[in-house]
């Protein structure tokens, strides 16, 4: 089975652009988180979608939005970038059944704001 | 105070030897608890995975859960060259809507 994947790797913008980052979830996983890691702050929750509705958000600006499409894929757009928002942007999937609290992540978009 | 604290590192050990990893935390409603391996530049990979508290074994990896304590430890034995990773806890509290709530990380590194 294909594991989580992100596009696009690697990407590079100036500030005040906006940029969409997509990820698409195990096959079968209906549930889809996002983190943004930095070597400052770590590992944070950004926001998780399961069927095309946000379930939870953290702590995180409206700068940061996102969505999730029927098929399950989901898409983060971050606009008016700032220097800041430079990290590795990891999406996560679950499946949702009781018992299955685990997540698996994608291989992360590291994205640089220049 | 982070909700999760885990000590960075790094961490040096000579090969064989048993790597002593562990996190604590503040909020009593965790319940769930995992291990991440991360290798640089990849994405975090689920090692273990533990409900409340008590032990899990798989391999030369063991995760131990002290709710009482609210410390959880990670253990490896007979750690190899590839073992070298940052390691990660993680911890949830509730079924359905998942945050996960991460430590900072501690960057392990093997020595032939």
């Amino acid at each position: 089975k294909a594991g989580v994947t992100q596009t696009p790797r690697y990407l590079i913008k100036t500030r005040g652009q906006q940029v969409t980052l997509s990820c698409s979830p195990i096959s079968g996983h209906r549930s889809v988180s996002w983190y943004q890691q930095t070597p400052g702050q770590g590992l944070q929750f950004l926001f998780e979608y399961f069927s095309e509705t946000q379930r939870n958000k953290g702590n995180f600006p409206g700068r940061f939005s996102g969505r999730q499409f029927s098929n399950s894929r989901s898409e983060m757009n971050v606009s008016t970038l700032e220097l800041g928002d430079s990290a590795l942007y990891l999406c996560a999937s679950r499946q949702e059944y009781r018992g299955s609290e685990t997540q698996y992540f994608g291989p992360g978009t590291r994205l640089l704001v220049l | 105070q982070k909700e999760v604290e885990q000590d960075p590192g790094p961490l040096s050990v000579p090969e064989g030897a048993i790597v002593s990893l562990n996190c604590t935390y503040s909020n009593s409603a965790f319940q769930y608890f995992m291990w991440y391996r991360q290798y640089s530049r990849k994405g975090p990979e689920l090692l273990m995975y533990t409900y409340s508290s008590g032990n899990k074994e798989d391999g030369r990896f063991t995760a131990q859960v002290d709710k009482s304590s609210k410390y959880i430890s990670l253990f490896i034995r007979d750690s190899q060259p590839s073992d070298s990773a940052t390691y990660l806890c993680a911890m949830s509290g509730n079924q359905g809507a998942q945050k996960l709530v991460f430590g900072q990380g501690t960057r392990l590194t093997i020595n032939p």
